[in-house]
């Protein structure tokens, strides 16, 4: 069983509006939680990195939201562009970093 | 600063056949690391370097793969005898140790025909 899960696997959404990914996770302990945007055929980039200690970090119209006690974890992402459309993976660190599946975001006119 | 870079970008090749893939960092980076990604998939971690150390292998990594980071600066990744289920993407990425955050390449895609 993959000890990040991500939700849902796959979300189209119109233009402009928002939307939130979920991350739930089973790794303990950790020392961070990053977030990727993944364009088709391209290698991830960073879009936010928390420590255990941090409940949210913001890059943009994106934000991250963390709940150590939970285990979960969230992408919001605001008036959301064309351009949003990629797959998002969430990735826990814990010495070494373990990769959600990602979920593939379509953003539609 | 020109960010990691991967050569080729995409590969075809018949069964059976010997591959090689190169990865360049960014310079001053120390740790190197190698992913495959399938379709509908995160990355999966192969290996990593810190310097031209391997310090690291992942039980994907068969007897078929072999990284080398002669110099501590560039690295390949062979595939010896490619079976078709070798076909992905392969994900370059580098880091500073003392920084986390990993910056990947563009990714060679294999295909295995």
């Amino acid at each position: 069983k993959n000890q990040v899960e991500q939700s849902p696997q796959s979300l189209i959404i119109l233009e402009g509006k928002n939307c939130t990914l979920q991350c739930n996770y089973t790794v303990s302990p950790f020392s961070n939680l990053r977030w990727y945007k993944q364009d088709t055929g391209r290698g991830p980039v960073s879009l936010t990195i928390m420590t255990f200690s941090e409940n949210t970090k913001s890059n943009g119209r994106y934000t991250a939201t963390l709940d150590a006690d939970t285990k979960q974890s969230s992408l919001h992402i605001t008036a959301s562009q064309l351009s949003d459309s990629a797959s998002y993976i969430c990735v826990v660190s814990a010495g070494d970093m373990r990769f959600g599946a990602g979920t593939r975001l379509t953003v539609k006119p | 600063d020109t960010g990691v870079s991967q050569d080729p970008r995409h590969k075809i090749t018949k069964r059976g056949q010997n591959v090689t893939f190169r990865c360049d960092p960014i310079s001053e980076h120390n740790r190197l690391y190698w992913y495959r990604q399938t379709l509908g998939q995160g990355p999966e971690f192969l290996t990593y370097f810190q310097n031209e150390a391997q310090l690291e292998k992942s039980r994907l990594l068969s007897d078929r793969f072999s990284a080398e980071r002669p110099k501590g600066s560039f690295s390949t990744l062979e595939i010896q005898r490619t079976e078709q289920g070798d076909s992905a993407m392969y994900l370059c990425a580098s880091s500073l140790v003392s920084v986390e955050t990993q910056y990947f390449g563009p990714g060679t895609r294999l295909l295995v025909l």
